[in-house]
């Protein structure tokens, strides 16, 4: 049963476009989201993360946006720059979880230039 | 920001043998660690959560007699796979959770690992 799903494993964008990643999880019990871009052969790194108690979260050119009532998050990338391209992860946490983050199977992103 | 290291970053053995896969946390002292497994194209699976001075804790499915882990101090954990076997290879990642902030995992750089 995936608790964290990204139903889009693919995703191409012009350069300087914007890029919408989504990702939706089913466990009401969450209540902490990340997001981590991942290039082949690498761990993940550390981009965005947002507590359930808020709606929207900005850093740079990164914004994730929270919809608990759709169980629904989103990043957006904007402007998308070339090297963008990566692995996405959406994860997900609770506070009661020691920290175990769910994973999303990833959404690979290709800004085109 | 805070640095995860691995080693090695790629091994290649051959089946039967053991393999030890450090991870260390360079600048921060982490009580959990956490061991995930990526295959080609699938997302990351954790196999276990790591505790200083304390049994790991094993996700369903993972044999613990085949992953063994250590956490021996707050900044080193190590995975030993034994016996291993071809479809043991895998990309093994590390993560470690800042006791200073905790909300984020970082993560290490990743093992490739090859049994043939």
């Amino acid at each position: 049963d995936q608790q964290v799903k990204q139903n889009s494993p693919s995703l191409s964008v012009q350069e300087g476009r914007i890029s919408i990643l989504n990702c939706d999880y089913t466990n009401s019990m969450f209540d902490y989201f990340l997001w981590y871009k991942k290039y082949p052969a690498e761990g993940p790194t550390f981009l965005i993360s947002i507590s359930s108690i808020k709606d929207k979260n900005e850093d740079g050119r990164f914004t994730v946006f929270l919809n608990k009532s759709a169980k629904h998050l989103s990043l957006h990338i904007v402007p998308s720059q070339p090297g963008d391209s990566a692995v996405y992860f959406c994860a997900a946490d609770w506070s009661g979880s020691a920290r175990q983050l769910t994973f999303g199977s990833g959404t690979q992103l290709t800004v085109l230039p | 920001g805070a640095v995860v290291s691995q080693h090695p970053s790629r091994v290649i053995c051959k089946s039967g043998t053991s393999v030890k896969i450090e991870c260390r946390s360079l600048d921060f002292q982490a009580t959990t660690m956490f061991w995930y497994r990526q295959f080609p194209k699938q997302s990351l699976m954790l196999m276990a959560t790591s505790n200083e001075g304390s049994k790991a804790t094993y996700e369903q499915g993972v044999e613990k007699d085949k992953f063994l882990i250590n956490h021996a101090s707050l900044t080193l954990s190590t995975l030993t796979v034994t016996s291993a076997h071809p479809e043991d290879s895998s990309f093994y990642i590390c993560s470690a959770r800042d006791l200073g902030t905790a909300d984020a995992q970082y993560f290490g750089p990743g093992t490739r690992l090859t049994v043939t």
